[in-house]
């Protein structure tokens, strides 16, 4: 079974331009989820998606950050403008419909590791 | 709020040592627990998982037991080796709601020969 898959794998742009990463996630996975990881941190959910509906966007700075999902599968994260403090790892995840009551196991792809200078 | 708060690194440990990750948490309800390792330039593993009080999960010598009542989830190794060496995230999520992770800021484990 592949895996997550997430391109480019690094990327390096000066503040005030835009990026865009994209992820594709496991065939079949209903869930999908952007996580931000600064150097040093824990991840941290950007945006999770079910099938094409955003979930949780709580923590997206939708001033800059916008996401999408169409046809609920494979997903884009986009940064306009860049600031220093985006430079992180972006990590998208994926996770397949669960039973009701049971935990739902993510599936991590490689992550894009972003540099804003 | 949920948390999740792990012992700060980095941990240095010679090949063969027991290793010990401390990691607590707060949560509102009854969550399910993870450990997932980074190694260095790929995306985080889930290495193993304890889903209710006692449980104890367990995969590659590791194991952690789901503690309530200290609301801990320690890690632990009888031995460890050079390819051990990782950053190791605690996690926990819930089986309602959003399904959303909590991580723990990690701990950077490095063995030496």
């Amino acid at each position: 079974e592949a895996g997550v898959a997430q391109s480019p794998r690094y990327k390096i742009i000066e503040k005030r331009q835009s990026v865009a990463f994209w992820c594709n996630p496991i065939s079949g996975h209903a869930t999908l989820y952007w996580y931000q990881q600064i150097l040093g941190q824990g991840p941290k959910l950007l945006i999770q998606f079910q099938n094409n509906g955003v979930v949780d966007d709580s923590q997206l700075p939708k001033d800059r950050f916008s996401a999408e999902r169409l046809k609920g599968v494979d997903s884009t994260l986009k940064i306009q403008p860049a600031k220093l403090e985006d430079s992180a790892v972006y990590l998208c995840a994926s996770s397949s419909k669960r039973d009701s009551g049971s935990y739902n196991e993510q599936f991590f792809g490689p992550g894009t590791r972003l540099t804003v200078l | 709020g949920n948390s999740v708060t792990q012992m700060e690194g980095p941990v240095t440990l010679s090949e063969e040592a027991f290793l010990t990750i401390n990691c607590t948490y707060t949560a509102t309800g009854y969550p399910s627990l993870f450990w997932y390792v980074q190694y260095p330039g790929e995306g985080l593993q889930l290495l193993l998982k304890a889903t209710k009080a006692d449980d104890k999960g367990s995969n590659k010598g590791f194991e952690a037991t789901y503690r309530k009542e200290t609301t801990s989830f320690h890690l632990e190794k009888g031995s460890v080796q050079v390819s051990d060496s990782a950053v190791y995230f605690c996690a926990l999520t819930f089986t309602s709601g959003t399904y959303k992770y909590i991580f723990g800021t990690g701990t950077r484990l490095k063995v030496l020969a």
